[in-house]
């Protein structure tokens, strides 16, 4: 199974409201990551996660809030967004060894939510 | 930094004519990674290129690394209307947590 999933596959949301991107991988990876993808833009890395915890913060802003409960699991949680954060939120993964991700190892990208807010 | 470049930035061409399409890269790297990306989708892995001289082909597209000259090259050949799509380039970060995209090429065949 090589397969990344995300829920949902669309979201729209207002400023105000909370709500959370989940994405499942069960090919054993322990890295994972969220990247944003804006319009004819290359995915923008936010989080990676190692071993479920926290490696990589792109300078996120804390609207966004990431959580990793287990190794198979990835939680984007949003709060009080911009519009500007409208994009396509892309979960992927791929194996690590020791500190770092097994280099020649592709990273396998879920299929996105996007999300709108309005 | 690290910074990956492709060009061209957008590629219209005929099918059945042939193209190539470059990836260069600021940093010494021996791994390049190629992806597509159709309208609204996610990212497919095309081809892991894994050491100077790499070279692999699936159908139309033959990838290529060239670890000396820091460049990939993703030829076309005899290109249908499927293959249109945006098309990215990934070199490992210097800390090999993750991937520096290059910023894609935009592929459309004309029939």
């Amino acid at each position: 199974d090589t397969e990344v999933t995300q829920t949902p596959k669309h979201l729209v949301m207002g400023m105000t409201n909370k709500k959370s991107l989940k994405c499942e991988q069960h090919m054993g990876h322990r890295a994972m990551y969220w990247y944003k993808q804006k319009a004819k833009k290359p995915p923008e890395l936010m989080f990676v996660y190692s071993y479920e915890k926290l490696s990589i913060n792109e300078s996120v802003p804390s609207r966004f809030s990431p959580e990793c409960p287990n190794s198979s699991l990835l939680n984007l949680h949003l709060h009080a967004l911009q519009p500007e954060d409208s994009a396509l939120y892309l979960c992927a993964s791929n194996s690590i060894r020791g500190g770092g991700r097994v280099l020649g190892d592709t990273q396998y990208f879920g299929p996105g939510t996007r999300l709108t807010v309005l | 930094e690290l910074k990956v470049e492709q060009n061209p930035l957008f590629l219209s061409m005929q099918e059945g004519k042939n193209y190539t399409i470059y990836c260069n890269y600021s940093t010494t790297s021996d791994r390049l990674y190629w992806y597509r990306q159709d309208p609204g989708k996610s990212l497919e892995s095309l081809f892991v290129l894994l050491s100077n001289g790499a070279v692999k082909q699936e159908g139309r597209l033959m990838a290529s690394l060239d670890t000396k000259a820091r460049l990939s090259t993703l030829h076309i050949t005899a290109a249908v209307h499927d293959l249109s799509a945006t098309y990215f380039c990934a070199v490992d970060s210097p800390y090999g947590q993750n991937f520096v995209f290059g910023p894609g090429t935009r592929l459309s065949v004309l029939p």
